[in-house]
């Protein structure tokens, strides 16, 4: 069946790094879009970045120039490098599958990953 | 960007009701919404695209209308597992905007 599987997370310190993963199976990888989008605590839902099939990469302002979305189609994997972080980028990370020409909707959606910036 | 913009923010309903979920855009998107199911402590995972369809595997009570700027989610008949907070999403054009959510909770 389709399935994201996250890693990576955790408590960083204002101003650290840290990567995210998302493993995928269960459909042809490298055809479609993937996407981050983050929540922090009990706040909604907020879209961070996206990648095409292409590696085509677009970010949110918010993030712009700190994260990078890549992918590894060999490994069928997702990641999202975050740079130079801040308290207000505590939230749960999600990664998700979008389409195959856009991004459009995204399903099905990785289980989360807790990112907590803190000193 | 595009704001999206859910009413109510909070809906207290008992099994069984009829409940209506709107969402409007700060300007047209077409059909290019779509909503989503979250329940406490779990992914949101997708009920309706593209406005009106029906994701495969969602319960035949969950439906969606609209196009333009004002948009319907409709449960026709509350089931218990149905009370979570609920999000429309445009995807009409980058920032993907999502609404603020809708609280949906036993009476």
């Amino acid at each position: 069946q389709v399935q994201l599987v996250q890693s990576g997370g955790g408590l960083v310190k204002p101003g650290g790094s840290l990567r995210l993963s998302c493993a995928a199976s269960g459909f042809t990888f490298s055809d479609y879009y993937m996407t981050w989008i983050r929540q922090a605590p009990g706040k909604g839902l907020e879209w961070v970045s996206y990648i095409s099939s292409s590696d085509t990469t677009t970010y949110a302002d918010s993030v712009k120039g700190r994260f990078t979305i890549s992918r590894d189609n060999a490994k069928t994997s997702l990641y999202l490098q975050m740079n130079n972080l801040r308290v207000e980028d505590t939230a749960i990370y999600y990664c998700a599958r979008g389409r195959t020409v856009v991004p459009n909707w995204f399903a099905p959606w990785g289980q989360g990953a807790l990112v907590t910036v803190s000193s | 960007d595009i704001q999206m913009t859910q009413s109510p923010s909070s809906l207290s309903a008992s099994v069984g009701d009829r409940v209506t979920i709107t969402c409007r855009a700060s300007q047209s998107i077409s059909s290019y919404l779509n909503w989503y199911q979250q329940s406490p402590g779990k992914a949101p995972k997708v009920l309706i695209y593209s406005a009106s369809s029906l994701e495969s595997g969602v319960p035949s009570r969950f439906s969606g209308s609209g196009s333009g700027t004002d948009f319907t989610l409709t449960i026709s008949s509350l089931q218990p597992e149905d009370f979570a907070t609920y999000y429309c999403q445009q995807s009409y054009n980058t920032p993907i905007t999502f609404g603020q959510g809708t609280r949906l909770e036993i009476k």
